[in-house]
Protein backbone atom coordinates (compact mmCIF):
# COMPACT_ATOMS: atom_id res chain seq x y z
CA UNK A 1 0.00 0.00 0.00
CA UNK A 2 1.48 3.65 -0.73
CA UNK A 3 1.61 5.72 1.59
CA UNK A 4 -0.98 8.48 -0.01
CA UNK A 5 -3.54 7.02 -2.00
CA UNK A 6 -5.56 9.12 -4.75
CA UNK A 7 -7.91 8.45 -7.51
CA UNK A 8 -6.09 9.52 -10.76
CA UNK A 9 -9.76 10.13 -12.32
CA UNK A 10 -9.61 11.46 -15.14
CA UNK A 11 -12.73 13.36 -14.03
CA UNK A 12 -14.67 15.41 -16.67
CA UNK A 13 -17.49 18.05 -15.23
CA UNK A 14 -19.67 20.77 -16.56
CA UNK A 15 -18.51 24.36 -15.52
CA UNK A 16 -20.23 25.96 -12.52
CA UNK A 17 -20.30 22.02 -11.16
CA UNK A 18 -18.79 21.79 -7.66
CA UNK A 19 -15.68 19.32 -7.85
CA UNK A 20 -14.73 17.04 -5.06
CA UNK A 21 -10.52 15.74 -4.66
CA UNK A 22 -9.72 13.11 -1.96
CA UNK A 23 -6.88 11.46 -0.91
CA UNK A 24 -6.00 8.90 1.41
CA UNK A 25 -3.15 8.12 3.53
CA UNK A 26 -1.93 5.73 5.66
CA UNK A 27 1.15 7.75 8.00
CA UNK A 28 -0.30 8.90 11.21
CA UNK A 29 2.94 11.51 11.41
CA UNK A 30 2.16 13.19 8.34
CA UNK A 31 0.61 17.01 9.86
CA UNK A 32 0.83 19.50 6.98
CA UNK A 33 -1.56 18.94 3.95
CA UNK A 34 -1.33 20.88 0.84
CA UNK A 35 -2.96 20.84 -2.66
CA UNK A 36 -1.11 21.48 -5.63
CA UNK A 37 -2.45 22.28 -9.37
CA UNK A 38 -0.27 21.59 -11.91
CA UNK A 39 -1.01 22.52 -15.57
CA UNK A 40 0.36 20.58 -18.73
CA UNK A 41 4.23 21.12 -19.02
CA UNK A 42 4.57 23.36 -15.85
CA UNK A 43 5.85 22.62 -12.23
CA UNK A 44 2.61 22.55 -9.45
CA UNK A 45 1.99 25.33 -7.73
CA UNK A 46 0.19 25.40 -4.39
CA UNK A 47 -3.29 25.79 -4.04
CA UNK A 48 -4.12 25.44 -0.10
CA UNK A 49 -1.76 24.54 2.91
CA UNK A 50 -3.41 23.15 5.95
CA UNK A 51 -1.68 22.32 9.48
CA UNK A 52 -3.43 19.46 11.02
CA UNK A 53 -7.33 18.70 11.25
CA UNK A 54 -9.96 21.61 10.00
CA UNK A 55 -11.10 23.08 7.32
CA UNK A 56 -9.73 25.70 5.27
CA UNK A 57 -11.61 28.01 2.35
CA UNK A 58 -9.84 30.36 0.33
CA UNK A 59 -12.58 32.06 -2.69
CA UNK A 60 -13.46 28.91 -4.28
CA UNK A 61 -11.83 26.35 -2.88
CA UNK A 62 -12.19 24.67 0.21
CA UNK A 63 -9.74 22.16 1.45
CA UNK A 64 -10.74 19.68 4.70
CA UNK A 65 -8.70 17.35 6.50
CA UNK A 66 -10.42 14.61 8.88
CA UNK A 67 -6.74 13.19 10.62
CA UNK A 68 -9.03 10.12 12.37
CA UNK A 69 -10.09 9.02 8.91
CA UNK A 70 -6.65 9.93 7.42
CA UNK A 71 -8.54 11.31 4.95
CA UNK A 72 -8.26 15.04 3.14
CA UNK A 73 -10.47 16.63 0.00
CA UNK A 74 -9.94 19.66 -2.28
CA UNK A 75 -13.79 21.32 -3.11
CA UNK A 76 -13.53 23.65 -5.93
CA UNK A 77 -17.54 25.64 -6.29
CA UNK A 78 -18.23 26.98 -9.64
CA UNK A 79 -15.45 25.41 -11.28
CA UNK A 80 -14.31 27.00 -14.57
CA UNK A 81 -12.40 25.78 -17.90
CA UNK A 82 -9.41 27.33 -16.11
CA UNK A 83 -9.68 24.93 -13.21
CA UNK A 84 -8.72 22.53 -15.69
CA UNK A 85 -5.60 20.60 -14.42
CA UNK A 86 -4.38 17.84 -12.89
CA UNK A 87 -4.69 18.46 -8.52
CA UNK A 88 -2.14 16.86 -6.55
CA UNK A 89 -2.32 15.97 -2.78
CA UNK A 90 0.86 16.24 -0.79
CA UNK A 91 1.53 15.67 3.45
CA UNK A 92 4.80 15.72 5.77
CA UNK A 93 5.33 15.00 8.72
CA UNK A 94 6.17 17.86 11.48
CA UNK A 95 9.42 18.53 12.96
CA UNK A 96 12.96 18.15 11.31
CA UNK A 97 11.38 15.95 8.18
CA UNK A 98 8.46 18.57 7.35
CA UNK A 99 10.48 19.58 4.33
CA UNK A 100 9.75 15.88 2.73
CA UNK A 101 6.85 15.55 0.49
CA UNK A 102 4.83 12.57 -0.08
CA UNK A 103 2.87 12.92 -3.16
CA UNK A 104 -0.71 11.34 -4.62
CA UNK A 105 0.07 10.57 -8.33
CA UNK A 106 -2.43 13.13 -9.28
CA UNK A 107 -6.55 13.47 -10.38
CA UNK A 108 -7.10 15.41 -14.12
CA UNK A 109 -9.28 17.55 -13.99
CA UNK A 110 -11.57 18.98 -17.27
CA UNK A 111 -14.27 21.59 -16.42
CA UNK A 112 -15.83 21.59 -20.15
CA UNK A 113 -17.44 24.98 -21.05
CA UNK B 1 15.39 35.59 -10.61
CA UNK B 2 11.08 35.84 -10.10
CA UNK B 3 10.73 31.81 -10.27
CA UNK B 4 12.71 28.83 -10.03
CA UNK B 5 14.56 28.16 -13.20
CA UNK B 6 15.54 24.92 -14.54
CA UNK B 7 17.04 24.24 -18.07
CA UNK B 8 17.23 22.21 -20.05
CA UNK B 9 13.15 21.88 -20.56
CA UNK B 10 13.63 18.88 -22.37
CA UNK B 11 16.63 16.38 -22.82
CA UNK B 12 16.31 13.48 -25.25
CA UNK B 13 19.50 11.44 -25.02
CA UNK B 14 21.28 7.72 -25.80
CA UNK B 15 21.07 5.14 -23.06
CA UNK B 16 24.62 4.92 -21.43
CA UNK B 17 24.98 8.42 -22.02
CA UNK B 18 25.76 10.92 -19.12
CA UNK B 19 23.35 14.28 -18.72
CA UNK B 20 23.14 16.95 -16.35
CA UNK B 21 20.23 19.09 -15.45
CA UNK B 22 20.31 22.81 -14.31
CA UNK B 23 18.30 24.53 -11.28
CA UNK B 24 18.55 28.01 -10.26
CA UNK B 25 16.32 28.72 -7.65
CA UNK B 26 14.61 31.76 -6.16
CA UNK B 27 17.21 34.40 -4.57
CA UNK B 28 17.38 33.92 -0.99
CA UNK B 29 16.00 30.46 -0.78
CA UNK B 30 18.53 28.43 1.25
CA UNK B 31 16.73 24.71 0.41
CA UNK B 32 16.42 23.65 -2.23
CA UNK B 33 15.21 20.19 -3.33
CA UNK B 34 14.73 17.33 -6.38
CA UNK B 35 12.07 15.18 -7.26
CA UNK B 36 11.21 13.10 -10.39
CA UNK B 37 7.98 12.74 -11.89
CA UNK B 38 7.33 9.63 -14.04
CA UNK B 39 4.14 8.43 -16.11
CA UNK B 40 1.88 7.14 -14.07
CA UNK B 41 3.58 7.79 -10.39
CA UNK B 42 3.29 10.41 -8.16
CA UNK B 43 6.28 12.69 -7.42
CA UNK B 44 9.09 11.08 -5.74
CA UNK B 45 11.60 12.88 -3.19
CA UNK B 46 15.08 12.69 -4.75
CA UNK B 47 17.24 15.21 -2.47
CA UNK B 48 17.50 17.91 -0.18
CA UNK B 49 19.95 20.54 0.02
CA UNK B 50 20.01 23.00 3.06
CA UNK B 51 22.88 25.77 1.34
CA UNK B 52 25.69 23.90 -0.08
CA UNK B 53 25.17 20.61 2.06
CA UNK B 54 22.51 17.41 1.27
CA UNK B 55 21.33 16.29 4.94
CA UNK B 56 18.62 14.25 2.79
CA UNK B 57 19.60 11.85 -0.58
CA UNK B 58 17.27 9.31 0.82
CA UNK B 59 15.35 9.43 -2.61
CA UNK B 60 18.21 8.82 -5.03
CA UNK B 61 17.41 5.79 -6.52
CA UNK B 62 21.12 4.35 -7.75
CA UNK B 63 24.24 5.26 -7.41
CA UNK B 64 24.20 6.56 -10.95
CA UNK B 65 22.22 9.82 -9.64
CA UNK B 66 24.63 12.42 -8.34
CA UNK B 67 24.00 16.31 -7.17
CA UNK B 68 25.57 18.95 -6.30
CA UNK B 69 24.87 22.87 -5.19
CA UNK B 70 27.75 25.83 -5.22
CA UNK B 71 27.39 28.92 -3.96
CA UNK B 72 24.15 28.22 -1.83
CA UNK B 73 22.44 28.84 -5.15
CA UNK B 74 22.66 26.87 -8.35
CA UNK B 75 21.87 23.21 -8.27
CA UNK B 76 22.99 20.25 -11.11
CA UNK B 77 21.73 16.97 -10.69
CA UNK B 78 23.68 14.65 -12.73
CA UNK B 79 22.20 11.13 -14.32
CA UNK B 80 25.53 8.98 -15.11
CA UNK B 81 24.78 5.96 -18.04
CA UNK B 82 21.37 6.92 -18.41
CA UNK B 83 18.75 4.09 -18.49
CA UNK B 84 15.59 3.86 -20.16
CA UNK B 85 13.58 3.66 -16.62
CA UNK B 86 15.33 7.44 -16.28
CA UNK B 87 12.79 8.77 -18.57
CA UNK B 88 11.16 11.45 -16.06
CA UNK B 89 10.17 14.69 -15.49
CA UNK B 90 12.45 15.95 -12.99
CA UNK B 91 11.88 18.89 -10.94
CA UNK B 92 13.10 21.66 -8.78
CA UNK B 93 11.86 23.40 -5.85
CA UNK B 94 13.31 26.13 -3.64
CA UNK B 95 11.76 27.67 -0.12
CA UNK B 96 13.13 29.98 2.80
CA UNK B 97 14.42 27.57 5.40
CA UNK B 98 11.88 26.49 8.06
CA UNK B 99 8.84 26.39 5.42
CA UNK B 100 8.77 22.91 5.16
CA UNK B 101 6.82 21.58 2.05
CA UNK B 102 4.19 24.02 2.22
CA UNK B 103 6.66 27.14 1.31
CA UNK B 104 7.95 24.94 -1.87
CA UNK B 105 7.88 26.84 -5.26
CA UNK B 106 8.40 24.56 -8.09
CA UNK B 107 10.34 25.17 -11.49
CA UNK B 108 8.53 24.10 -14.78
CA UNK B 109 10.75 20.84 -14.84
CA UNK B 110 13.28 19.18 -17.45
CA UNK B 111 11.71 16.66 -19.43
CA UNK B 112 14.31 13.53 -19.92
CA UNK B 113 14.15 11.15 -22.94
CA UNK B 114 16.40 8.20 -22.81
CA UNK B 115 16.20 7.11 -26.21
Amino acid sequence: QKEVEQDPGPLSVPEGAIVSLNCTYSNSAFQYFMWYRQYSRKGPELLMYTYSSGNKEDGRFTAQVDKSSKYISLFIRDSQPSDSATYLCAMSASGGSNYKLTFGKGTLLTVNP
Amino acid sequence: GAGVSQSPSNKVTEKGKDVELRCDPISGHTALYWYRQSLGQGLEFLIYFQGNSAPDKSGLPSDRFSAERTGGSVSTLTIQRTQQEDSAVYLCASSHTGQGGHGYTFGSGTRLTVV
